[in-house]
């Protein structure tokens, strides 16, 4: 019973360099998200997703891409990495929108 | 625009002692509210939810919260602390408006927990 897992859990980036962060969920969820979590800033929404296919913007998702090929799968794309991304990066999902959500353990990422 | 505000970044207590953890949201329409619990390195893990219904609402590990409408509050209370709460809370919203329904959390209270 796996749930959300994330990969990688650690990462080190330069800046301007890009790379994808994976989050897969296993429970047929159709509701994924992203957050980036910041010293007392709790959790933001980057960006989010309702079902295959369609993809929203949440509150910060400047520098961030994302795709819904499948229900199982919710990669998280930095196009150009810029030390202000430097965050600890959640993916969670949902069975339905207003239900509780299930968070992987994180992806810690350093941008020098 | 909804906003959860959590009063108190930390909060420190005697093992023994009350817990308690305070949420308010602005908002005029009864949302969806959540807490959450953090423990180091790990994501977030639900304790407890507000839909509809009884409004007070009993999670996990013995914590308990009380939606209170005309306060606009949901704090999060334990009778009696011990070591493994030691965590991270998170007071979460989630309001629908016309077909949107966009998750808010709280900036988290770090709940510190002496013997």
């Amino acid at each position: 019973n796996a749930g959300v897992t994330q990969t990688p859990k650690f990462q080190v980036l330069k800046t301007g360099q890009s790379m994808t962060l994976q989050c897969a969920q296993d429970m047929n969820h159709e509701y994924m998200s992203w957050y980036r979590q910041d010293p007392g800033m709790g959790l933001r929404l980057i960006h989010y997703s309702v079902g295959a296919g369609i993809t929203d913007q949440g509150e910060v998702p400047n520098g961030y891409n994302v795709s819904r090929s499948t229900t199982e799968d919710f990669p998280l794309r930095l196009l150009s990495a810029a030390p202000s991304q430097t965050s600890v990066y959640f993916c969670a999902s949902s069975y339905l929108r207003d239900q509780p959500q299930h968070f992987g353990d994180g992806t810690r990422l350093s941008i020098l | 625009a909804q906003s959860v505000t959590q009063l108190g970044s930390h909060v420190s207590v005697s093992e023994g002692a009350l817990v308690l953890l305070r949420c308010n949201y602005s908002s005029s329409v009864p949302p969806y509210l959540f807490w959450y619990v953090q423990y180091p390195n790990q994501g977030l893990q639900l304790l407890l939810k507000y839909t509809t219904g009884a409004t007070l609402v009993k999670g996990i590990n013995g914590f308990e919260a009380e939606f209170k409408k005309s306060e606009t509050s949901f704090h999060l209370t334990k009778p009696s602390a011990h070591m493994s709460d030691a965590a991270e809370y998170f007071c979460a919203v989630i309001r629908a408006s016309g077909g949107s329904y966009i998750p808010t959390f709280g900036r988290g209270t770090s709940l510190i927990v002496h013997p």
